[in-house]
């Protein structure tokens, strides 16, 4: 039984289109967050949400927005892709008395 | 700030070599000091963590301590495996933040 999912694993798109990525954790932490990895491996944090707030938005482009409908999921959404937006997002739960972070399996976005 | 710094990769050893990859921070208050782990094509893993100074983590053969005096948690294993190529990440939490911070990863690649 997965504790963090994500959906899909693979998105190949173009340029300019909108696309979506799904998260769901099964642990029942309050605190969840979206991570983005580039090439080189670099994790940069873009959002957190605690019990469906947002509380950490890292100076991430307006075309990223995340939502999150109950604090078991927190899904993104990016509109107007473009080719730097290419990277591997993993979505991660953190639990609350130790702060160690539960990611999922990772989607990896190619825009071409 | 908080911040963690890690010795640059690709770290490439031969399999039953000594490994050590370096891990320094900056940080106020007591943090607690993770490593994580990133298989190829997956998420990351908790490997082991620390949560107070001189704790020692240890996990799958991986060791690391909390050295508040040089402030550093360094990764070691005695013998390295074909199987422990992976991309290692030391990591800082704060407390109460909810923000993980993240080195910028090591890359290690063990020959048989």
């Amino acid at each position: 039984d997965t504790a963090v999912s994500q959906t899909p694993k693979y998105l190949v798109t173009q340029m300019g289109n909108d696309k979506s990525i799904k998260c769901e954790q099964n642990l029942g932490h309050d605190t969840m967050y979206w991570y983005k990895q580039d090439s080189k491996k670099f994790l940069k944090i873009m959002f957190s949400y605690n019990n469906k707030e947002l509380i950490i938005n890292e100076t991430v482009p307006n075309r990223f927005s995340p939502k999150s409908p109950d604090k078991a999921h927190l899904n993104l959404h990016i509109n107007s892709l473009e080719l730097g937006d290419s990277a591997v997002y993993f979505c991660a739960s953190r639990a609350p008395q130790t702060g160690e972070l539960f990611f999922g399996e990772g989607s990896r976005l190619t825009v071409l | 700030g908080n911040s963690v710094t890690q010795m640059e990769g690709p770290v490439t050893l031969s399999e039953e070599a000594f490994l050590t990859i370096n891990c320094t921070y900056t940080a106020t208050g007591y943090p607690s000091l993770f490593w994580y782990v990133q298989y190829p094509g997956e998420g990351l893993q908790l490997l082991l963590k620390a949560t107070k100074a001189d704790d020692k983590g240890s996990n799958k053969g991986f060791e690391a301590t909390y050295r508040k005096e040089t402030t550093s948690f360094h990764l070691e294993k005695g013998s390295v495996q074909v199987s422990d190529s992976a991309v290692y990440f030391c990591a800082l939490w704060p407390g109460n933040t909810g923000k993980l911070i993240f080195g910028q990863g090591t890359t290690l690649q063990v020959k048989p």
